[in-house]
């Protein structure tokens, strides 16, 4: 069955590091997003690509990146981790913009030391 | 720019109690609405959704109503289970953009 993946599912990291969160689809799918969920705020967008070569910012980007060079995998990295991006991030995929459905993965859960 | 109000949680229910889960939005145009869940330990999914004005969205015993006229979408199930303690989280969507998400309301029902 298709599915969309997320590695590792859980890190542990320290101030200052760089870490990249790795998702993989297997729909085919153009179009992939990062969130990332905190108490109080809900699920906020941090990056999303509408297809290969394709990269834009969210509304919480500052500190992220993203590229993507195949239509599976948008892996998104944290250039020097702060404390502040302790959190659960999500990946999710859908096959256009303008299809309904986003498909999200299980999540990564991420604390910075 | 867009935006999505939803009540604040946690709601805490006996089984088979009347649910309902207000969410409001503002957005420009006409967007498209959902309501996703989250069960402990997931991903999101979508529950269900509507995509014009008085259109009604309904999956597993829950439904919403899309009301143009007081820019709403609220959740409501007549008998709720233990099954649906969960995170739902009201959502839109307008033209080519990503979803909007509301903040989330923890729903816990209780035998």
């Amino acid at each position: 069955d298709a599915e969309i993946t997320q590695s590792p599912r859980h890190k542990i990291t320290e101030t200052g590091r760089q870490v990249t969160l790795a998702c993989h689809q297997t729909w085919n799918h153009n179009n992939m997003f990062w969130y990332r969920q905190d108490l109080g705020h809900g699920l906020r967008l941090i990056h999303y690509s509408y297809g290969v070569q394709d990269t834009n910012k969210g509304e919480v980007s500052d500190g992220y990146s993203v590229s993507r060079s195949n239509t599976e995998d948008l892996p998104l990295t944290l250039e020097s981790a702060a404390s502040s991006q302790t959190s659960v991030y999500f990946c999710a995929s859908s096959v256009t913009a303008d299809v309904d459905e986003q498909f999200f993965g299980p999540g990564t859960r991420l604390t910075v030391l | 720019g867009d935006s999505v109000t939803q009540m604040e949680g946690p709601v805490t229910l006996s089984e088979e109690a009347f649910l309902t889960i207000n969410c409001t939005y503002t957005a420009t145009g006409y967007p498209s609405l959902f309501w996703y869940v989250q069960y402990p330990g997931e991903g999101l999914q979508l529950l269900l959704k509507a995509t014009k004005a008085d259109d009604k969205g309904s999956n597993k015993g829950f439904e919403a109503t899309y009301r143009k006229e007081t820019t709403s979408f609220h959740l409501e199930k007549g008998s709720v289970q233990v099954s649906d303690s969960a995170v739902y989280f009201c959502a839109l969507r307008s033209g080519n953009t990503p979803l909007v998400f509301g903040k989330g309301t923890r729903l816990s029902v209780i035998a």
